[in-house]
């Protein structure tokens, strides 16, 4: 069975740094891209990058080049999402997703909260 | 980049038929778009994939009274026999590659009341 599993609800001050995971399970980690997209409060899908774990060839939206970092470590099969400094304003619910034509299985999502 | 829209909120009767609307921006009116549902509090689920041409395809375990057809920048997710469970937000989103950069675009997302 095709799985993503995300790391947990995290909550965090303006300024900080933080990295979350999406570990997959049931298929071959490195033939498939893995996408990362953002769900603000109440709002729609917003897709932020995706990398390719075999060889970690990442791709960003322009919206997130340079405010995150998307990496891959194929040895334990996990895709991560990382800021140096976050602000409010990346409250929100991350998804990652595997790619194969469409996103076709989802993590059940990982909510981050940046509050002072 | 391409621009897809949704209408916020639909609703419609419990056993009724209805059909969203997702719109690409003119200049991308050829493009294949995918349907996504988001039932409340959980990840979204691919449904299908809409062709300018109307025909689709459907991810596994979709019912068949998911339907999927085109019209010009329009593509449509048609509901027949609604049920309870369709209650939840629908998402139009396509993928494209434009000067040699791939990149994914959403549309703002449906919500679906059944009544």
């Amino acid at each position: 069975e095709v799985q993503l599993v995300q790391s947990g609800a995290e909550v965090k001050k303006p300024g900080e740094s933080l990295k979350i995971s999406c570990k997959g399970s049931g298929y071959s980690f490195t033939s498939y891209w893995i996408g990362w997209v953002r769900q603000m409060p109440g709002k729609g899908l917003e897709w932020m990058g995706i990398i390719y774990p075999d060889d970690s060839d990442t791709r960003y939206s322009p919206s997130f080049q340079g405010q995150v970092i998307i990496s891959a470590d194929k040895s334990s099969s996990t895709a991560y999402l990382q800021w140096s400094s976050l602000k409010a304003s990346d409250t929100a619910m991350y998804y990652c997703a595997r790619h194969s034509g469409n996103f076709d299985y989802w993590g059940q999502g990982t909510l981050v909260t940046v509050s002072s | 980049l391409p621009v897809l829209t949704q209408p916020p909120s639909a609703s419609a009767l419990l056993g009724a038929s209805i059909k969203l609307t997702c719109t690409l921006s003119s200049e991308h009116s050829t493009y294949t778009i995918e349907w996504y549902q988001q039932r409340p509090g959980r990840s979204p689920q691919y449904i299908m994939n809409v062709k300018s041409d109307g025909s689709h395809s459907k991810g596994d375990g979709i019912p068949d009274r998911f339907m999927g057809s085109s019209s010009g920048a329009d593509r449509y997710l048609t509901f027949s026999n609604l049920q309870s469970d369709d209650e939840a937000e629908y998402h139009c989103g396509e993928s494209h590659t434009i000067d040699g950069q791939v990149g994914w675009v959403f549309g703002g997302g449906t919500k679906l009341t059944v009544l």
